[in-house]
């Protein structure tokens, strides 16, 4: 079965502490995405990557960078975390087919605690 | 920016009756698909419709899309307890990338 996995469920963390999410996926998709979820906002993308080395800024990428390094990986980044980063992180993945978009494929989520 | 807008935003009706959920968007689309979301889960992906199709069924679901009036239906029939979820649209703009955006979901609670 395939699957996108999220490296873990459940997070807590201190402020200022740098934080990596990590999401890797085996279908072989080239395209791969980190969006959080707020109650009442739905979800909002933070960034995501076409390809390998490659990242484009999604609509709230402050205080957020990611890695892509291999095809199958996927890392989002807190570079010095804070209170109002307190969210569930969702990673997706999809193919390529040319024609808009097909089906994500979501891993279960993150739920991250800042204190 | 929230693209897709579902309503109602909840909505509890008895086992074995159907669900009607709607989602409004604002530009032009490629295509449009629904997803799930069971409580403090990922997504699953249930549906999608191309911008140039008007209807289709996937076991009890099923979906319309009206792209003069910029809005989506999902219809879930016969409903069962395990359909109790959140259930988001999303669309993707035709600007040529590959990204989806979501609306902020209706929440469907079935009452045994």
């Amino acid at each position: 079965d395939v699957k996108v996995t999220q490296s873990s469920r459940y997070l807590v963390k201190r402020t200022g502490e740098k934080v990596f999410l990590e999401c890797v996926q085996d279908m072989d998709h080239e395209n791969m995405f980190w969006y959080r979820q707020d109650p009442g906002l739905g979800l909002r993308l933070i960034y995501f990557s076409y390809d390998v080395k490659m990242k484009e800024k999604g609509d709230i990428p402050e205080g957020y960078s990611v890695s892509r390094e291999k095809k199958e990986r996927f890392s989002l980044i807190l570079e010095s975390a804070s209170t109002n980063q307190t969210s569930m992180y969702l990673c997706a993945s999809s193919l390529w087919i040319g024609t808009g978009v097909d089906g994500y494929t979501f891993g279960s989520g993150t739920r991250l605690t800042v204190v | 920016s929230q693209q897709g807008e579902e309503d109602p935003q909840a909505l509890s009706i008895q086992e074995g009756e159907n669900a009607t959920m709607n989602c409004s968007y604002k530009t032009s689309i490629n295509n449009l698909q629904w997803y799930r979301q069971n409580s403090g889960r990922g997504l699953v992906h249930l549906i999608l419709i191309r911008s140039n199709e008007r209807e289709k069924h996937s076991g009890r679901l099923r979906v319309t899309l009206d792209t003069s009036k910029k809005s989506s239906s999902l219809l879930i029939t016969a409903s069962r307890a395990a359909d109790t979820a959140s259930y988001f649209c999303a669309t993707d703009a035709n600007f040529g990338n590959e990204k989806l955006t979501f609306g902020t979901g209706t929440r469907l609670t079935i009452i045994p």
